[in-house]
Formats: structure tokens, C-alpha cells, sequence
């Protein structure tokens, strides 16, 4: 049981550059979300799944795009990156509200 | 709309030193969870303690210890007899359970850095 995973760990990127960040898990939990963590300002919410085939926008969705086409998937798109993406994304997965799983998180530098 | 406040946001202890990490909470929703979270300098986060709104006991963890009070939209955690390795940063976080998606809202954080 390998919980939340998500790839790649570190990522590279300059600015215009496109990318996905792939989150797997295998809680068979309905509902998925993408985190990302800036400092001094905790984690905020950026798209979110409800179940397979939906998505949501999350506080801070402006540059990503989502896609949850299998119920254990869920990737994170950045269509043309740009400096203040720099952050450490965290994907998660939730049953009921009650119990979460947390990626390892990645490590995203655009230059 | 729902919020997490953690008002400290570094504190610095000698090891042995008790230590109180503050969290307010706003919510309109009458059931929810209160969670902790550390955040190790390796970047994970390590699930610490989860409170549902209608448990409002104290809980005690060996050295660790959570205040739940509703009364004052608090879930404050306390370490004792704090060691170097509890220097990190927690996160307290909320999730409303009866309103679609559960979303789990963070506070800002609060740096504990332990010195020996």
C-alpha cells in the first residue's frame, strides 16, 4: 500500500516551458486535490476532484489545468510556466473529509 | 468561508522547554476536523492528530497534547519536555465535512526550531 504518490520529486523548467505532475494513489479515495506550498504562506488549494471525470478550481487556479481520468490518477498541468510557479506542489487524496493522504510533494523551480 | 490562523509564526526554545503552538479556527459548519501537521525539514508531511467537532476531550500523545475548545475556536497543541528533533514546522488545518468537496484549509504555519 504505497499511499499517495506523486512524480517527478524535482523538476527544472524555464519560463514558457510546459509540464504535468502525475499523483497516483491507491486508498480508492473519491477525492483528489493539488496543493501548492509557498513560504510563510501554508498550503493553498489549487484544483480539486470530487470523483472521476470532475474537476474544480481551488483557490489559487489561474496557469493549471487538471485532468482525472482514472479514479486513482490525478495530474497537474502547467500549460506555459512562469517564475512565480516556483513552489513545492503537494498532491492529496480524501475519504469523507476525514482521512487524507499526502504525496512526498515536488519540487518545481522555473527559471 | 472557512480559516485557519496560526499567529506565531517562528518560535525558538532551548530543548527541555515546554512549548504551546496556537491555532484559530473559523468554520459556519457544525461538523468538521481539526488536524495537526509536522513538516520535517525533509518536506513531508507527517499526519500528527485529527479532532472531529464533537469530541472536544483533550488528548495526550506521549510528550504531545492538543486543547480542543469549541468555545473558543481553538485546537492548540503543546509539546513538553521539547527535543531537538521536534524542530520543524506545523501546519493545523481544517476540513467542513457536510459541505461538498471537504476541502482541508491550512494555517500560514508556525516554525518550532529547538536548540540543544
Amino acid at each position: 500500500n504505497a499511499g499517495v504518490t506523486q512524480t517527478p520529486k524535482f523538476r527544472v523548467l524555464k519560463t514558457g516551458q510546459s509540464m504535468t505532475l502525475l499523483c497516483a494513489q491507491d486508498m480508492n479515495h473519491e477525492y483528489m486535490y493539488w496543493y501548492r506550498q509557498d513560504p510563510g504562506m501554508g498550503l493553498r488549494l489549487i484544483h480539486y476532484s470530487v470523483g472521476e471525470g470532475t474537476t474544480a478550481k481551488g483557490e489559487v487556479p489561474d496557469g493549471y489545468n487538471v485532468s482525472r481520468l482514472k479514479k486513482q490518477n490525478f495530474l497537474l498541468g502547467l500549460e506555459s510556466a512562469a517564475p512565480s510557479q516556483t513552489s513545492v506542489y503537494f498532491c492529496a487524496s480524501s475519504y469523507e473529509g476525514a482521512k487524507w493522504g499526502f504525496g512526498p510533494g515536488t519540487r518545481l523551480t522555473v527559471t | 468561508a472557512q480559516k485557519v490562523t496560526q499567529a506565531q509564526t517562528e518560535i525558538s526554545v532551548v530543548e527541555k522547554e515546554d512549548v504551546t503552538l496556537d491555532c484559530v479556527y473559523e468554520t459556519r459548519d457544525t461538523t468538521y476536523y481539526l488536524f495537526w501537521y509536522k513538516q520535517p525539514p525533509s518536506g513531508e508531511l507527517v499526519f500528527l492528530i485529527r479532532r472531529n467537532s464533537f469530541d472536544e476531550q483533550n488528548e495526550i500523545s506521549g510528550r504531545y497534547s492538543w486543547n480542543f475548545q469549541k468555545s473558543t475556536s481553538s485546537f492548540n497543541f503543546t509539546i513538553t519536555a521539547s527535543q531537538v528533533v521536534d524542530s520543524a514546522v506545523y501546519f493545523c488545518a481544517l476540513s467542513e465535512a457536510s459541505r461538498g468537496a471537504q476541502k482541508l484549509v491550512f494555517g500560514q504555519g508556525t516554525r518550532l526550531t529547538i536548540n540543544p
